[in-house]
């Protein structure tokens, strides 16, 4: 079935560091692929979006690239700052479904 | 802030109770989405909802159910309730619940069943 593996947390960086979370997925068809973020004591919201292959979204500094040939989306962020400590989830969307990854909680320590 | 609202935002209950979560979309969001979120599960989708008529079912049990009514506010209702039904429980909202659309997630219900 339809599934998003990410990579396992938690991330602990200082601040300025490079941020890759990996993200690869299994899919029929051909989904739309999104990273959302949750910060703490809210909902999800969505950082970026990519709907098909080799379409790059990017949003806040975060840039994340839709690999067809490797199914993988992973989230990159040059330079991260305190202020992105939060839960990331990657996710797919097919067939009416939105089906998400078990998110990775990222801190980042100044 | 989102714009959809979701009440109430903590309900501590017991084994075998029923209980209705209610989420009310944003302005103009005719698709409504509910999701579980637990630490063993992650996020799981339960339902989804277009204008009143159901479009997508997921890991629901038989145990829950949900509507949306006329105003397009929903309820999920979670009945005979069990320990394992302890979760955060998320509504989120879209415009016309295309696969590829934005969604919009409210704050969500944490539920605790003691």
């Amino acid at each position: 079935g339809d599934s998003v593996t990410q990579m396992e947390g938690p991330v602990t960086l200082s601040e300025e560091a490079f941020l890759t979370i990996n993200c690869t997925y299994t899919a029929t068809g051909y989904p739309s692929l999104f990273w959302y973020v949750q910060y703490p004591g809210e909902g999800l919201q969505l950082l970026l979006k990519a709907t098909k292959a080799d379409d790059k979204g990017s949003n806040k500094g975060f840039e994340a690239t839709y690999r067809k040939e490797t199914t993988s989306f992973h989230l990159e962020k040059g330079s991260v700052q305190v202020s992105d400590s939060a839960v990331y989830f990657c996710a797919l969307a097919v067939a009416q479904k939105l089906v998400f990854g078990q998110g990775t909680r990222l801190t980042i320590n100044p | 802030d989102s714009g959809v609202t979701q009440t109430p935002k903590h309900l501590i209950t017991a084994t075998g109770q029923r209980v209705t979560l209610r989420c009310s979309p944003r302005s103009g969001d005719l698709s409504v989405y509910w999701y579980q979120q637990s630490l063993d599960q992650g996020l799981q989708f339960l339902i989804q909802y277009y204008n009143g008529e159901e479009r997508a079912k997921g890991n629901i049990l038989e145990r829950f159910s949900a509507q949306q009514f006329p105003d397009l506010h929903s309820e999920l209702n979670l009945s005979s309730l069990e320990l394992g039904d302890s979760a955060l429980y998320f509504c989120a909202s879209s415009y016309q619940g295309a696969t590829n659309e934005k969604l919009f997630f409210g704050s969500g219900t944490q539920l605790s069943v003691l």
